[in-house]
């Protein structure tokens, strides 16, 4: 059974960087095709995809955003992380992370329950 | 970019309706298109993927069509539990864009 949980701060202020964590089971990231992915969505609004790393370490960012965007790996842990510099009160969202099936084409088909980021003074 | 355009934004609809749900990208995406589902304060749960494939656990009476750059999500019968919001993605390349997303409400 695949499993992702994102963790990170609640709130941050104006101009600090956010880094957010994804810890998942059931996967490995060094398998052949393997990706996670990143998906914010404002209150009320639409998802947004952000950022995917893959097993070979290749990674893919949202035009938008991608100067401001850093996603790493760490397969012996687990874990996916992101960093979103310069954070806004435009970046308070509900951040996702996501499991991207290889065998469906690339799909995202499992997702953490999503972490809320407040961006204020 | 890829763009992804959803119609309509919100449909009102009855229990037992048949409801189609499009989307359009703004070029071709062969047919890699997915849909899911978001109920409010939850992760959107996947549908269907590669346009047509029913995920395992999904109700039959949800079914996907379309290629290129046109698609539909159809509901057979609606149920009360298929009232929510509904988002198309495509994942033609190594990156993702959703739609805007089509609320389906009761009406």
């Amino acid at each position: 059974q695949i499993t992702l949980k994102e963790s990170g701060p609640t709130l941050v202020k104006p101009t600090q960087t956010l880094t957010l964590t994804c810890t998942f089971s059931g996967f490995s990231l060094s398998t052949n095709g393997v990706g996670v992915g990143w998906i914010r969505q404002p209150p009320g609004k639409a998802l947004e995809w952000l950022a995917v790393i893959f097993w070979d370490d290749d990674k893919r960012y949202s035009p938008s955003l991608k100067n401001r965007l850093t996603i790493t790996k760490d397969t012996s842990r687990n874990q996916v992380v992101l960093t979103m510099t310069n954070m806004e009160a435009v970046d308070t969202a509900t951040y996702y992370c996501a499991h991207r099936k290889t065998a469906a084409g690339g799909v995202l088909d499992t997702w953490g329950q999503g972490a809320l980021v407040t961006v204020s003074s | 970019d890829i763009q992804m355009t959803q119609s309509p934004s919100t449909l009102p609809a009855s229990v037992g309706d048949r409801v189609t749900i499009t989307c359009r990208a703004s070029q071709s995406i062969s047919s890699w298109l997915a849909w899911y589902q978001q109920k409010p304060g939850k992760a959107p749960n996947l549908l269907i993927y590669k346009a047509s494939i029913l995920q395992r656990g999904v109700p039959s009476r949800f079914s996907g069509s379309g290629s290129g750059t046109e698609f539909t999500l159809t509901i057979s019968s609606l149920q009360p539990d298929d009232f929510a919001t509904y988002y198309c993605q495509q994942y033609n390349t190594y990156s993702y864009t959703f739609g805007q997303g089509t609320k389906l409400e009761i009406k």
